[in-house]
């Protein structure tokens, strides 16, 4: 039961270009939604989230859209950077049930210098 | 301010022995949960635990496998008679009360479980 999905398993972009990172869910009760980056041999870490009650949010480079009527969410970094090149995880949270936090399989990003 | 230590970060195990994974979450976090990635999957959710409790399991193999978090010490992610499919990377990761709504996590390195 993958109640939130990544299709693309990676994603190949020019340096100073846009990427853009999609995710789907299929659980109308999440409250929250993240984003989390990882690079190989290391644990993922916080990148950005927002509620469900918001369409967007933004931090820097980093800006989340949320459509809920489509149950859809994007992840758009801009410019990217080669630094940026790593496996991103989208995720998503419900207050019910014990917090638990739900995570798509990841989209392994590389950005070319 | 340290944050949230795995050890071991690797661990090799023959079919049939034990392996003991453990996780000190970061200071001030009373939630812990487990995760576990298998070779080109994401983050399959374990377990979450707070001190001296189980609060939801629902992601943990019915046979083999245990966790606790007690009230002193690290969390303990316990896998029994080891068997090659549980190779695979297990991540623990803490938070805060006060994040535990939004989600927000913070993961440990992570313990690489090798089943020969």
């Amino acid at each position: 039961d993958q109640q939130v999905k990544q299709n693309s398993p990676s994603l190949s972009v020019q340096e100073g270009r846009i990427s853009i990172l999609n995710c789907d869910y299929t659980n109308s009760m999440f409250d929250y939604f993240l984003w989390y980056k990882k690079y190989p041999a290391e644990g993922p870490t916080f990148l950005i989230s927002i509620s469900s009650i918001k369409d967007k949010n933004e931090d820097g480079r980093f800006t989340v859209f949320l459509n809920k009527s489509a149950k859809h969410l994007s992840l758009h970094i801009v410019p990217s950077q080669p630094g940026d090149s790593a496996v991103y995880f989208c995720a998503a949270t419900s207050g019910t049930g014990g917090f638990k936090t739900i995570f798509g399989a990841g989209t392994r990003l590389f950005v070319k210098a | 301010n340290a944050g949230v230590m795995q050890n071991p970060r690797h661990l090799v195990r023959r079919r049939g022995q034990e392996a003991r994974l453990r996780c000190s979450p970061m200071k001030g976090h009373s939630h812990v949960y487990w995760y576990r990635q298998l070779p080109e999957e994401g983050l399959k959710f374990m377990v979450y635990l707070q001190k001296e409790n189980i609060i939801d399991e629902s992601g943990m193999p019915k046979e083999r496998f245990s966790a606790e978090f007690p009230k002193e010490g690290p969390s303990i992610l316990r896998i029994q008679q080891v068997v090659r499919g549980d190779s695979a990377a297990y991540f623990c990761a803490s938070s805060p009360r006060s994040s535990g709504l939004t989600g927000e996590l913070f993961f440990g390195e992570g313990s690489r479980l090798t089943v020969l």
